[in-house]
C-alpha cells in the first residue's frame, strides 16, 4: 500500500461548488504539505502543517482552506471553486523530527473546474 | 528571495548516453538542501537525489549524480546511461533549512526525452 494517499485521484466540478481533497499518510511524519502544479510551472505551496495545532499559509493560499484532522490526515478545501483552480494537486509529508530531508509525495489529484 | 531556475524546457538524449539537466538557485541562506524529482507522464513525483549545502562530496544515487558547484549556485543533475524509462519531467527544488518550514521551492521543470 502507498504511504501517502490522496482522494479523489480525479475530479471534475463546477464553478462555485465546494470541494475537498483528502490526504492520508501511514509514514508517521509530523509535517504535511499541499502543493499545486500548473502546466509549465513547478509546484507551488498552498498550505503546510507542522502538527494538528499548527497550520500555515504558503505562497498561494487565497481561495483555499485546510484542516489537519489528525497527524495522518490533511485535507484541502476549495470553498467556491473557480476555473483557474484547475490544476494537479499534491500532498506531501516529511519527518522533521528525525532530520529527514526528503518529502514524500502522494500520487496527485487532478482537479478540473468547469 | 529564494528562487530555482531551470533554463532547459526540453532536452533530448540518445539511449545509453549521459545527459545533464541544469539547475541554478538563489538564496541568502548558508544552510539549504537541493533536491531533484522525476515526474513521469503518470504524474507522481519521485524523489531522485539530495545534496546538502555543507556536503563536501557530490551526491550520487545509482545512475543519478548531482554536480554541485556552490560558488556558482548550480546543482545540475547528471543521468548516466540513459534509459527509455528516464523520459519524464525533472524538477529541481530547494529547501532553506533556517526557515524551519521544510517547504520546497521548485523550478519550472525540464522535459527529458530519451530516443531509442
Amino acid at each position: 500500500d502507498a504511504d501517502v494517499t490522496q482522494t479523489p485521484r480525479n475530479r471534475i466540478t463546477k464553478t462555485g461548488k465546494r470541494i475537498m481533497l483528502e490526504c492520508s499518510q501511514t509514514k508517521g511524519h509530523d509535517r504535511m504539505y499541499w502543493y499545486r502544479q500548473d502546466p509549465g510551472l513547478g509546484l507551488r505551496l498552498i498550505y503546510y502543517s507542522f502538527d494538528v495545532k499548527d497550520i500555515n499559509k504558503g505562497e498561494i493560499s487565497d481561495g483555499y482552506s485546510v484542516s489537519r484532522q489528525a497527524q495522518a490526515k490533511f485535507s484541502l478545501s476549495l470553498e467556491s471553486a473557480i476555473p483557474n483552480q484547475t490544476a494537479l494537486y499534491f500532498c506531501a509529508t516529511s519527518d522533521w523530527r528525525t532530520g529527514g530531508n526528503e518529502q514524500y509525495f502522494g500520487p496527485g489529484t487532478r482537479l478540473t473546474v468547469t | 528571495a529564494q528562487k530555482i531556475t531551470q533554463t532547459q524546457p526540453g532536452m533530448f538524449v540518445q539511449e545509453k548516453e549521459a545527459v545533464t539537466l541544469d539547475c541554478t538557485y538563489d538564496t541568502s541562506d548558508q544552510s539549504y538542501g537541493l533536491f531533484w524529482y522525476k515526474q513521469p507522464s503518470s504524474g507522481e513525483m519521485i524523489f531522485l537525489i539530495y545534496q546538502g549545502s555543507y556536503d563536501e562530496q557530490n551526491a550520487t544515487e545509482g545512475r543519478y549524480s548531482l554536480n554541485f558547484q556552490k560558488a556558482r549556485k548550480s546543482a545540475n543533475l547528471v543521468i548516466s546511461a540513459s534509459q527509455l524509462g528516464d523520459s519524464a519531467m525533472y524538477f529541481c527544488a530547494m529547501r532553506e533549512i533556517s526557515s524551519n518550514t521544510g517547504k520546497l521551492i521548485f523550478g519550472q521543470g525540464t522535459t527529458l526525452q530519451v530516443k531509442p
